[in-house]
């Protein structure tokens, strides 16, 4: 079946960028999603992108997608103490919610002062 | 606007015994998605309901079930609990079909005992 593979865990300093890597299987996902949890939390939608798109830029936020090798990647900018959470990727297939979406195990970001 | 509202937050049962969760979505969103969280499994799709039918169904033993009302308002039941059922119940609204955004409720944790 379709697979989502990210790393667990990624350290970093306060005030340098993160890059929270993901990679799929299924080359007809065509929305790809990420979501972020805080301790106790449900989800909160970050962003996401099609799959006919390379690049998504929302402020402290970058989207990379290269479908080739079916990798995408998130780019926190200037990561503060409050982005520390659990990082998760998603993809999907069709919109609108029918077909459920497919996670990866999540990335824990831990910020170092 | 509210967001996807879920209740209970919290919930202690007995096994053997069955529990129903509730889920508001944000107003004007039709389908309605159910997710369970594990440490060890993840984030996994139990089903989708839009238009008060169930659309798609995750990959779960019967005992789970789910409906939705007119009002897009949804219930989960999990019959005959069993002491692995303590996960963290999570759900999903998005606007309809053709819509890529789908936004998460804090969820309800159960805990079997």
């Amino acid at each position: 079946g379709e697979d989502v593979e990210q790393s667990l865990f990624l350290s970093v300093r306060e005030g340098d960028s993160s890059v929270i890597n993901c990679t799929y299987t299924d080359s007809s996902s065509t929305y790809l999603y990420w979501y972020k949890q805080e301790p106790g939390a449900g989800l909160q939608l970050l962003t996401y992108i099609f799959s006919n798109m390379d690049m998504k830029q929302d402020q402290r936020l970058t989207v990379l997608l290269n479908k080739k090798d079916k990798h995408l990647s998130l780019r926190i900018a200037d990561t503060q103490t409050g982005d520390s959470a659990i990082y998760f990727c998603a993809e999907t297939s069709s919109g609108g919610g029918a077909d459920g979406l497919t996670f990866g195990k999540g990335t824990h970001l831990i910020i170092q002062p | 606007k509210a967001g996807v509202t879920q209740t209970p937050r919290y919930l202690i049962k007995t096994r053997g015994q069955q529990v129903t969760l509730s889920c508001s979505p944000i107003s004007g969103h039709r389908s309605v998605s159910w997710y369970q969280q594990t440490p060890g499994q993840g984030l996994q799709f139990l089903f989708e309901y839009f238009s008060e039918t169930q659309r798609n169904k995750g990959n779960f033993p019967g005992r789970f079930s789910g409906r939705q009302f007119s009002n897009s308002r949804s219930e989960m039941n999990v019959s005959t609990l069993e002491l692995g059922d303590s996960p963290l119940y999570l759900c999903a609204s998005t606007r309809d079909t053709g819509s890529y955004e789908q936004y998460f409720g804090p969820g309800t944790r159960l805990t079997v005992t």
